[in-house]
């Protein structure tokens, strides 16, 4: 079945470093891809999202592009701040059933000042 | 706008015993959502729902029970709490089917069983 993998955590940056979480999927079909933030003590929010090869998601700096020939949608962001600290999952979902999310295992961030 | 609210927050529960885990959503959305959250294995979908009167089994939904009688409210229900179901517990919503719908997620309810 389809399946969410994600880098292994936790990483640990200092404030303005570059940001790499990788995520690769497997799929029988065109999926939707998507990345979800949980800070501490809340629920998941939708930080960007892409549903076809070569879009790129963006949002709060965060960026992420859909890439089919590697079965990737690797998360990055330029500069991280402190306030980026949280769990960081990667999700897939059918075209027509968004509703069913198949999530990676997580990846924790912690930014130091 | 209160979105998806989940109760209660925390829950300890005896094994054997019994407990309904509420969610409501104001956006009148059309499909909810469980799942469960465990340590390092992301979160799995426990049932869901595309409208009032349907409900779906999801990858694991063995010990729950689910119903959806008004578009509002999706409770999820522990006939017999098993220690295995010690978990975060999230409900979601969206409003499409299309896959660029965004789906909202509760706070969580943290249940430990005993």
């Amino acid at each position: 079945g389809d399946s969410v993998t994600q880098m292994e955590g936790p990483v640990t940056l200092s404030e303005e470093a570059f940001l790499t979480i990788n995520c690769t999927y497997t799929a029988t079909g065109y999926p939707s891809l998507f990345w979800y933030v949980q800070y501490p003590g809340e629920g998941l929010q939708l930080l960007l999202k892409a549903t076809k090869a070569d879009d790129k998601g963006s949002n709060k700096g965060f960026e992420a592009t859909y890439r089919k020939e590697t079965t990737s949608f690797h998360l990055e962001k330029g500069s991280v701040q402190v306030s980026d600290s949280a769990v960081y999952f990667c999700a897939l979902s059918d075209l027509d059933s968004s509703y069913k999310l198949i999530f990676g295992s997580g990846t924790r961030l912690l930014v130091r000042p | 706008n209160a979105g998806v609210t989940q109760t209660p927050k925390f829950q300890v529960l005896k094994t054997g015993q019994s407990m309904t885990l509420q969610c409501a959503q104001d956006m009148n959305h059309e499909y909810m959502s469980w799942y469960r959250q465990d340590p390092g294995m992301g979160l799995r979908l426990i049932h869901y729902s595309v409208g009032a009167g349907i409900t779906d089994q999801g990858e694991v939904p063995n010990g729950y029970n689910v119903s959806r009688s008004t578009t509002e409210d999706f409770p999820l229900r522990l006939l017999s709490a098993a220690p295995s179901q010690t978990s975060v517990y999230f409900c979601a919503s969206s409003s499409g089917t299309g896959g660029m719908t965004e789906a909202f997620f509760g706070q969580g309810t943290r249940l430990t069983v005993v």
